[in-house]
């Protein structure tokens, strides 16, 4: 199984700052990787797939880099409705498909 | 465009069967491109795979759950179902359907399912 690790468990950062998200396999699982964004009492919606292709109607303010173990999530500029949870999910080596256990964006 | 909901059981007892089923709409489960699977959230918690089905009905489960998960499909219905046995406390969770390959995407609204006496 491979696992995901996101750092850091926590982000605070103010209204228009750059948030920088990070996530780490535990074996390469080339660009098969996903992004989520997760609201209180919302489903996860997908951000990103192929580690970098933002999915429909997603703001290109979020974008995402990596390949093999290390992955990013960036969203460039915070508004306001970004704060919230973010997931990564690995679908090279399946199953099990797997999810980081998040990073919570908080405002500062 | 394509829509999930989950329907099913708040609430279960130590012990017993979780069931619940996905109803698709706005389109066909009968797709050859999409798995169709069960992601679950316990309270507070990250997101755990637990198993997904093909439309001919060829299944994967996540090994730390497979001796009590039964997923099935019913075409006729457009709908899946989830089957959990001897579940515990530790089963309480928001329960998500999603359509799937690789990434998922939709998901479904996710249920609540508490497991108490």
């Amino acid at each position: 199984e491979i696992v995901m690790t996101q750092s850091p468990a926590t982000l605070s950062v103010s209204p228009g700052e750059r948030a920088t998200l990070s996530c780490r396999a535990s074996q390469s699982v080339s660009s098969s990787l996903a992004w989520y964004q997760q609201k209180p009492g919302q489903a996860p919606r997908l951000l990103i797939y192929g580690a970098s292709t933002r999915a429909t109607g997603i703001p290109a303010r979020f974008s995402g880099s990596g390949s093999g173990t290390e992955f990013t999530l960036t969203i460039s500029s915070l508004q306001s409705e970004d704060f919230a949870v973010y997931y990564c999910q690995q679908y090279n080596n399946w199953p099990p498909w797997t999810f980081g256990q998040g990073t919570k964006v908080e405002i500062k | 465009q394509l829509q999930l909901q989950e329907s099913g059981p708040g609430l279960v007892k130590p012990s017993e069967t979780l069931s619940l089923t996905c109803t698709v709409s706005g389109g066909s489960i009968s797709i050859k491109s999409y798995y169709w699977g069960w992601i679950r959230q316990p309270p507070g918690k990250g997101l755990e795979w637990i198993g997904s089905i093909y439309y001919s009905g060829s299944p994967w489960y996540n090994p730390s759950l497979k001796s009590r998960v039964t997923i099935s499909v019913d075409t006729s219905k457009n709908q899946f179902s989830l089957r959990l046995n001897s579940v515990t406390a530790a089963d309480t969770a928001v329960y998500y359907c999603a359509r799937h390959w690789d990434y998922f995407d939709p998901w479904g609204q996710g249920t609540l399912v508490t497991v108490s006496s």
